[in-house]
């Protein structure tokens, strides 16, 4: 079974640019979370999405965005890049929402370079 | 709202000994907990979570943990430590009625020396 696939792995982008981050869910999970890790510091919530509804929003600018698709696939937006924004980007997907026994799944990141 | 700390970001061990890594965490209601690991350049991957059931857990490649109501704490152990184990560990925690998010701590990483 393919776990938690997350595109592109690395990319490089000028300050004042737009990315976009797509993750695809294990299948059957209709859960899709975003976190954003800085060097040396723990993930910090992004987004989370259930059913193609956001359920979840973390202490972000409005230049992030994201959404997901029918097929619970998932893209994150980041517009107006700054050079804070450099980071490993995770995605993470799990079966529900607010369940009693949930596990989050990770992706291997997007590492995200802004100069 | 809940948080994490983990105490020591950085911890130095010798291959054989006891591996002791601490989270201490805030939350108004019973969370869930997790510690998971994360090798360079990868996701994290799931060590073992509390979800209200026994509090001594058990988890993958020999490690356990044991939640603590009383000292809000849910610290990582392994008895003997082995080189694979270098890595940075996270401790997070989640609430149900929070829709499962994760916050996470600072994390902690772990220098096996042989």
């Amino acid at each position: 079974d393919a776990g938690v696939t997350q595109s592109p792995t690395h990319l490089i982008k000028t300050r004042g640019q737009h990315v976009t981050l797509r993750c695809s869910p294990i299948s059957g999970h209709k859960s899709v979370s975003w976190y954003q890790q800085v060097l040396g510091q723990g993930p910090q919530f992004i987004f989370q999405y259930y059913e193609k509804e956001e359920r979840g929003r973390g202490n972000f600018p409005d230049r992030f965005s994201a959404r997901q698709f029918p097929n619970y696939s998932s893209e994150l937006n980041v517009n107006a890049l700054l050079l804070g924004d450099s980071a490993l980007y995770l995605c993470a997907s799990s079966l529900g929402y607010g369940q009693t026994n949930t596990e989050a799944f990770f992706g291997q990141g997007t590492r995200l370079t802004v100069v | 709202a809940q948080s994490v700390t983990q105490l020591g970001s950085h911890v130095s061990v010798s291959e054989g000994a006891l591996v002791l890594l601490r989270c201490n965490y805030s939350s108004s209601v019973p969370p869930y907990l997790f510690w998971y690991v994360q090798y360079p350049n990868q996701g994290l991957q799931l060590l073992l979570k509390y979800t209200s059931a026994a509090t001594l857990v058990k988890g993958i490649n020999g490690f356990e943990a044991e939640f603590k109501k009383s000292e809000t704490s849910f610290h990582l152990t392994k008895p003997s430590a082995h080189m694979s184990d270098a890595a940075e560990y996270f401790c997070a925690v989640s609430l149900k009625a929070a829709g499962n998010k994760l916050t996470f701590g600072g994390g902690t990483r772990v220098l096996v020396k042989p």
